[in-house]
């Protein structure tokens, strides 16, 4: 069995503020895990994941996550945030091997301030 | 390169009608998805495949059927509509292992 638990479903920072979104997951396989984005009326897109290896991945538009097996977290961070961020924000957990269902989290809704 | 695509893009339906929903992905994909998307519920998985002519039952099966007949082809069916099955429906594919590709969603509304 695997969950996602994404704690504060609204988030606002100001314009150039840190960003953090967090993400803590269970899974009784090693996870794979995954950060997506989505903008209003549009489908989700993929900001960064981790399989297996280096457990700091960097994604697209500044975005990073850490994945911390002993908290077992994943949380989502920019240093410093822009307008263009506001959006959904759903972290997602699969098993690695043959299992390949995808248990999304209830999303969190970035907003930013100017 | 299309990734995924679905039709309709929005759909309006009196309640006990039928529709099907079509998903397409020209990736090669073998593993496809349906999810219902409602607010504050994220993202709900509905049934999944793992390769042509094989379907699975996802977290919120009932009231839907679906059928992966070509590889490329993902079809979500409502038998009879109910309002409780208004929401906005995305379809996935992906790689083993790998993430996801989302299609730009169906909105469904059904009265």
């Amino acid at each position: 069995a695997q969950s996602v638990t994404q704690l504060g479903s609204h988030v606002s920072v100001s314009e150039g503020a840190l960003v953090l979104l967090r993400c803590n997951y269970s899974s009784s396989v090693p996870p794979y895990l995954f950060w997506y984005v989505q903008y209003p009326n549009q489908g989700l897109q993929l900001l960064l994941k981790y399989t297996t290896g280096a457990t700091l991945v960097k994604g697209i538009n500044g975005f990073e996550a850490e994945f911390k097996k002993s908290e077992t977290s994943f949380h989502l961070t920019k240093p410093s945030a822009h307008m263009s961020d506001a959006a959904e924000y759903f972290c997602a957990v699969s098993a690695s091997g043959g299992y390949q269902k995808v248990t999304f989290g209830t999303g969190t809704k970035l907003q930013v301030i100017p | 390169n299309a990734g995924v695509t679905q039709t309709p893009k929005f759909r309006v339906l009196k309640t006990g009608q039928s529709m099907t929903l079509l998903c397409a992905q020209d990736m090669n994909h073998e593993y496809m998805y349906w999810y219902r998307q409602d607010p504050g519920m994220g993202l709900r998985l509905i049934h999944y495949s793992v390769g042509e002519g094989t379907t699975a039952k996802g977290e919120v099966p009932d009231g839907y059927n679906v059928s992966r007949l070509k590889k490329q082809n993902f079809l979500l069916g409502l038998e009879s509509a109910a309002p409780s099955q208004t929401s906005v429906y995305f379809c996935a594919s992906r790689l083993t292992g790998g993430e996801q590709y989302f299609g730009p969603g169906t909105r469904l509304t059904v009265t």
